[in-house]
């Protein structure tokens, strides 16, 4: 089966760091990848994670161990526009790009 | 702006009708995908074609079907509406079949009333 799990809600101040975690079982991977979405808009790509390690794309990092089933989030520097849903997502092996999404992380930041 | 278009942005419509949403993916791209989000289930991959086939199939109800027409837009039908379809429907392109960065188009907001 498949499942991902994210926590719900997360707050964090202004200029601080904060770690977006989740955790996800899957019969067949193919990438993890992070996506951005304020509310009513569409998601954004952040991030994609196919192997172990961490990826670093300016004020945001993602990593994965594909071992665990554990991936991350990082975001530096935050600034207020940062808060969003973050959503955790993993690719299907297989045939084409069968993604299965998280419940997605609501991030607030505060001044 | 992602490129990738959808129509109609809002739509309202009864118990047991059908309706049709449309997409035009970004120029160049081979790959659409519908998604269905609800604040129950959260983002939902529901179908994808690449180059007027289909290549994926995730949680797409047998009410609903899809298709992209050789000049690769694509359009999403859903009939015999439930309470239970309101939902954002979303659709995204890729450049193939494979990609893992998709652009989202705006989405249509769905009401079953």
């Amino acid at each position: 089966g498949q499942n991902i799990d994210q926590p719900t809600e997360m707050t964090a101040t202004e200029g601080a760091i904060v770690q977006i975690n989740c955790t996800y079982q899957t019969s067949g991977f193919n990438g993890l990848f992070w996506y951005q979405q304020h509310a009513g808009e569409a998601p954004t790509f952040l991030s994609y994670n196919v192997l172990d390690g961490l990826e670093e794309k300016g004020r945001f990092s993602s990593f994965l161990s594909r071992s665990k089933g554990y991936s991350y989030l990082l975001l530096k520097e935050l600034q207020m526009k940062d808060s969003a849903s973050y959503l955790c997502a993993h690719g299907r092996e297989g045939y084409g790009q069968n993604f299965v999404f998280g419940p997605g992380t609501r991030l607030s930041v505060l001044p | 702006d992602s490129g990738v278009t959808q129509t109609p942005k809002h739509l309202i419509t009864a118990t047991g009708q059908r309706v049709t949403l449309r997409c035009s993916p970004r120029s160049g791209d081979l790959s659409v995908y519908w998604y269905q989000q609800s604040l129950d289930q959260g983002l939902q991959f529901l179908i994808q074609y690449y180059n007027g086939e289909e290549r994926a199939k995730g949680n797409i109800l047998e009410r609903f079907s899809a298709q992209q027409f050789p000049d690769l837009h694509s359009e999403l039908n859903l009939s015999s509406l439930e309470l239970g379809d309101s939902a954002l429907y979303f659709c995204a392109s890729s450049v193939a079949g494979d990609d893992y960065e998709q652009y989202f188009g705006p989405g249509t907001r769905l009401t079953v009333t």
